[in-house]
This record gives structure tokens, C-alpha cells and sequence, in this order.
């Protein structure tokens, strides 16, 4: 299972952090990607990124000068960091898991946390 | 990269059939790669339904079934059921100087009539 966390309400300008628990799995596994993707209200979804066992990681890059995904391997943990955030990044932030055995599709998700940009 | 073209929206009473297209076009090397279904439905964890173009994941309801020919691949719901009512994504992949990328379909959101 995967869990998102983090502050549902952020600043204009500011840091977008956002945390996702993996339980029932290792993030040391080496055929999985560990991915952020969002939907903005009334929109479609948008990948964001992933990082694969702590030494890669690739961007959408309409968002890479902005992002960053980092992996604790000890907790289980994977971040993103998304900086000087505008109310266009409003959205539900999902992190999910991706294989990288056959035609690389998420096969686990997470609920969604749903992140406000506003004063 | 790749477009994932989808109908904004298709409906169908209970019981019916109804297909939701999605049309690959601008892959960055010209190259289709397989395609993977999703239901999503608010408040709830985003489900994959088909992987790699028509394969079903355990516990997935045989309503569901997926297929593709060339640039284009198809979800089909049989037996429509109010539960079915949520939006779908369709996915594939592309490549890009520093890996794979993911590419979302625009959605289509289901209504049971």
C-alpha cells in the first residue's frame, strides 16, 4: 500500500513538500519505479517523475526545473519537492508504483492528497 | 512527446456496452508502446483495470476487457453497472534523452444512465 502525506495548503512561491509510506513493499526493489503524478481540478492526469532505487530519477519536462524526487530506502519512504509553486499547481497528488516488468504501468497507487496553492 | 487522445465522455444505460477509444499520435520516435487502462473514482486509490493493451489484473471484473491495433487502443465495459460510473485514463510510454516518460490519456469520464 501507498500513503501520501504532507501540508494540503501551501503558499504562492513556496515549497510544495509531499511524502509517500510504502507498506506491504520495498522501495529497494529494482523493477519498480516510484512515481508522482497530480490532477488539477477538472483536468486530466499529469506524470511528474519518478526515482528508481535511490541513484535515478526523470521529470516531466514541462516541471523538471521545478522538481525534485528523492527515495529513503531506510524508512520506506519516497519525497517530492516541487518549488515556487503558483495556484496552477493546485491539484491531487498521487504516488504510485511502477513496473518496469512488461509495459511499464502503475500498479499501485495511493489515495491522493489534495494540495491547495493560495494566500 | 506522444498525445493520447480520448472522448471527453461516453454513456450508456445499465446492462449496455460502451467503448472508450485512445489514439496515439506524436510519439517522439515514431514507436507505439503498450497501453494501460484506469478507473478513478473521488476518494478513492485510482485502480488499473488493463495492462499492457488487454491483460486484467486479478480481481478486476471480466466486464472490462481492453485491445489495440496499431496507434489505437480500445476499453470496452460490458454490462455496464452504476459502479462503473468514474473517470478512465488510458497510458503509454516515451522515450526521452534522459529515460522513459509516462503519457496520461485526456480522460473520459463514464455515465450510467
Amino acid at each position: 500500500d501507498l500513503q501520501e502525506s504532507g501540508p494540503r495548503l501551501v503558499r504562492p512561491s513556496e515549497t510544495l513538500s509531499l511524502t509517500c509510506s510504502v507498506s506491504g513493499g520495498s522501495t529497494r526493489s529494482d523493477i519498480h519505479y516510484w512515481t508522482w503524478i497530480r490532477r488539477p481540478p477538472g483536468k486530466g492526469l499529469e506524470w511528474i517523475g519518478y526515482v528508481y532505487y535511490s541513484t535515478t530519477a526523470n521529470y516531466n519536462p514541462s516541471l523538471k526545473s521545478r522538481t525534485s524526487i528523492s527515495i529513503d530506502l531506510s524508512k520506506g519512504q519516497f519525497s517530492l519537492r516541487l518549488t515556487s509553486v503558483t495556484t496552477a499547481d493546485t491539484a491531487s497528488y498521487f504516488c504510485a508504483r511502477q513496473t518496469t516488468r512488461g509495459g511499464l504501468y502503475f500498479d499501485s497507487w495511493g489515495q491522493g492528497i489534495q494540495v491547495t496553492v493560495s494566500t | 512527446h506522444s498525445i493520447l487522445t480520448q472522448p471527453p465522455s461516453v454513456s450508456g444505460a445499465p446492462g449496455q456496452r460502451v467503448t472508450i477509444s485512445c489514439t496515439q499520435s506524436d510519439s517522439s520516435t515514431g514507436a507505439t508502446y503498450n497501453v494501460h487502462w484506469y478507473q478513478l473514482i473521488p476518494g478513492t486509490a485510482p485502480k488499473l483495470l488493463i495492462y499492457d493493451n488487454s491483460n486484467r489484473p486479478s480481481g478486476v471484473p471480466d466486464r472490462f476487457s481492453g485491445s489495440r491495433s496499431g496507434a489505437s487502443a480500445s476499453l470496452a465495459i460490458t454490462g455496464l453497472q452504476y459502479e462503473d460510473e468514474a473517470d478512465y485514463f488510458c497510458q503509454s510510454s516515451d522515450t526521452s534523452l534522459s529515460g522513459w516518460v509516462s503519457v496520461f490519456g485526456t480522460g473520459t469520464k463514464v455515465t450510467v444512465l
